[in-house]
């Protein structure tokens, strides 16, 4: 079946425009991550969407970056006011209930801000 | 809050020489720990969880790793590297089921030939 896809696979913009950034996770699971993937800094977490429950935002950096997940499926990432520092690759991942430890992550989204 | 240390940021091992990256974890509850693996080019996938089951675990690839809770460590290891083993390896940790898991900073393994 399909695996977790992101869009776009690639964004350049400009400091101070803001950007959305799109995860489909795999039909049926349940958990919903973001990461943020930066040179030498590993896997950062940022928010977390498990089914019904609030979302685990204690990662988020500020409050410029949100995140949302409509209907338990697609979630949006979005960063206002970009900054150089965002420039990273955000990674999205998923995973079903009864095994939540497995997450399928998708290719990312290499975001540039120049 | 759980964490994980992950020492050396890059290892260099000779084909067919064991393979060890070295994880230490903190975490105030019994912890789930697991190795995720990124291939050149690829997404990350799990190579081994380890889920308060055996303390060694075994995953793909001939990849192993021991819970050694007096020592809060969880090291991945192999007998032999292979030249395909050459990827970014991350340790990770989590409370329980419904927790997030945390990811370390990872360890780029080379393979010499």
């Amino acid at each position: 079946g399909a695996g977790v896809s992101q869009s776009p696979s690639n964004k350049v913009t400009e400091k101070g425009k803001d950007v959305e950034l799109r995860c489909d996770p795999i039909s049926g699971h349940t958990a919903l991550y973001w990461y943020r993937q930066s040179l030498g800094q590993g896997l950062e977490f940022l928010i977390y969407f498990q089914g019904n429950s609030a979302p685990d935002k204690s990662g988020l950096p500020s409050d410029r970056f949100s995140a949302e997940r409509t209907g338990g499926s697609v979630s949006t990432l979005t960063i206002q006011r970009t900054q150089q520092e965002d420039s990273a690759v955000y990674l999205c991942a998923s995973s079903r209930y009864s095994d939540p430890y497995e997450q399928y992550f998708g290719p990312g989204t290499r975001l540039t801000v120049t | 809050a759980q964490s994980v240390t992950q020492l050396g940021s890059h290892v260099s091992v000779s084909e067919g020489a064991l393979v060890l990256l070295r994880c230490n974890y903190s975490s105030s509850v019994p912890p789930y720990l697991f190795w995720y693996v990124q291939y050149p080019n690829q997404g990350l996938q799990l190579l081994l969880k380890y889920t308060s089951a055996a303390t060694l675990v075994k995953g793909i690839n001939g990849f192993e790793a021991e819970f050694k809770k007096s020592e809060t460590s969880f090291h991945l290891t192999k007998p032999s590297a292979h030249m395909s083993d050459a990827a970014e390896y991350f340790c990770a940790v989590s409370s329980n089921r419904d927790d997030k898991i945390i990811f370390g900073k990872g360890t780029r393994l080379h393979i010499l030939p």
